[in-house]
């Protein structure tokens, strides 16, 4: 029972390089979650779907682009990285919404260099 | 606005001995309200979560929150701490009466360090 598998876990990019950040859960979730957590900060919200074909802004959206297509993936995409988004990513999934249990990924750590 | 405070960035505790992590929050209507544990390296784990009802919760691992409307707050407790419970914990909050599908607020966390 793999839950919400994310890759790569570990990442160094150049500024201005892309990448995208892989989200897949096998748990039949109808909403999936990107948060980024920075030290002493928490969680902030980055995207999130509440079913395939739909997805929405969270709190800290710029930089970031998100696509839908099927229930089980949610890929999270940076276009031109800068160092501000060296962070740990979290993905995670629940079956009815922010008021159930999430689960979430071990992560990917992230540095923009 | 919705927020939440964790007011002790670390708890340090001893084996055995009750643990207290601290949770308040501001919510325009009624909360929902939650806890999460993180382990080194690992991502976020549900301990537990208040919707309605009864004020206290109980969760995984032997731990149980009481919900306080009129302290707006949600104490994390633990009768008996264990080494093995050493990990970050956070409070999120959402506010039932919010608009947005994914909004549920994150505290900062609070790093509790149970000593043998």
């Amino acid at each position: 029972n793999a839950g919400v598998t994310q890759t790569p876990k570990f990442r160094i990019l150049k500024i201005g390089q892309s990448m995208t950040l892989q989200c897949a859960q096998d748990m039949n979730h109808n909403y999936m979650y990107w948060y980024r957590q920075d030290p002493g900060m928490g969680l902030k919200l980055i995207y999130y779907s509440v079913g395939a074909g739909i997805t929405d802004k969270g709190e800290v959206p710029n930089g970031y682009n998100v696509s839908r297509s099927t229930t089980e993936d949610f890929p999270l995409r940076l276009e031109l990285a800068a160092p501000s988004q060296t962070s740990v990513y979290f993905c995670a999934s629940s079956l009815h919404g922010p008021n159930t249990e999430a689960f979430f990924g071990q992560g990917t750590r992230l540095t923009v260099v | 606005a919705q927020s939440v405070a964790q007011p002790e960035d670390q708890v340090n505790v001893a084996e055995g001995n009750p643990l207290t992590v601290k949770c308040t929050y501001s919510v325009s209507g009624n909360p929902y309200l939650f806890w999460y544990v993180q382990y080194p390296n690992r991502g976020l784990q549900f301990l537990l979560k208040y919707i309605t009802g009864d004020n206290l919760v109980k969760g995984s691992y032997g731990f149980e929150a009481e919900f306080n409307k009129s302290q707006t707050s949600f104490h994390l407790k633990k009768p008996s701490a264990l080494v093995s419970d050493s990990a970050l914990y956070f409070c999120a909050v959402r506010d039932k009466d919010g608009g947005s599908q994914g909004n549920l607020i994150f505290g900062k966390g609070t790093k509790l360090s149970v000593k043998p």
